[in-house]
């Protein structure tokens, strides 16, 4: 059984870093394929991709944010970080971890989501 | 803006049959491309409806089915249930952006 738990502040002040860790079971992101990529969503607002990262420490990014964000994993723990460095007002939003299947080009297990407001 | 679109909202009575569009381009969707659908119900997160354009996850109803067709694909929900309400949001890959793209979402009301 797969699960996934976002972890980290609820609210940031603006210009301040942000880290969120999810925390995963079931699978290891060191099987061939694998990914967590890391989802946003602003309130009433549309879904947005922002990072991936593969069992191969590969990593992809959102064009549109791909200055301020930075994925990483740490196998053993079965943790993937995200950091999003100077937050705005504008990046007050739901963030979601999840698993991506070998091979494929979908998000299949989500994590529940944690809010994260951006306010001083 | 999103890259693909979706209209906003959809309606429809208890029973009948509702669609979603998904219109994307010539370097996603267009591109060969699979099309997935999600499924969020307020206050949770997001449920894989459909992958691979047709394909339903174990446990989703059959009266959830997708489709695929140059550059849009669509997701019909048939016998449609007050359970059905929700956001359902479209998902493909852009080769252009090299980025997991998602449609703007439709609300669906179950009359």
């Amino acid at each position: 059984q797969i699960t996934l738990k976002e972890s980290g502040p609820t609210l940031v002040n603006p210009t301040q870093t942000l880290t969120l860790t999810c925390t995963f079971s079931g699978f290891s992101l060191s099987t061939s394929g694998v990914g967590v990529g890391w989802i946003r969503q602003p309130p009433g607002k549309a879904l947005e991709w922002l990072a991936l990262i593969y069992w191969d420490d590969d990593k992809r990014y959102s064009p549109s944010l791909k200055s301020r964000v930075t994925i990483t994993k740490d196998t053993s723990k079965n943790q993937v970080v995200v950091t999003l460095t100077n937050m705005d007002p504008v990046d007050t939003a739901t963030y979601y971890c999840a698993h991506r299947g070998s091979g494929v080009l979908y998000f299949d297990y989500w994590g529940q989501g944690t809010l994260v407001t951006v306010s001083s | 803006q999103s890259v693909l679109t979706q209209p906003p909202s959809v309606s429809g009575a208890p029973g009948q049959r509702v669609t979603i569009s998904c219109t994307g381009s010539s370097s996603n969707i267009g591109a060969g491309y699979d099309v997935h659908w999600y499924q969020q119900i307020p206050g949770t997160a997001p449920k894989l409806l459909i992958y691979g354009n047709i394909n339903r996850p174990s446990g989703v109803p059959d009266r959830f089915s997708g489709s695929k067709s140059g550059t849009s694909a669509s997701l019909a929900i048939t016998g449609l249930q007050a359970e059905d309400e929700a956001d359902y949001y479209c998902q493909s890959y852009d080769s252009k952006l090299n980025a997991y793209v998602f449609g703007g979402g439709a609300k669906l009301t179950v009359l």
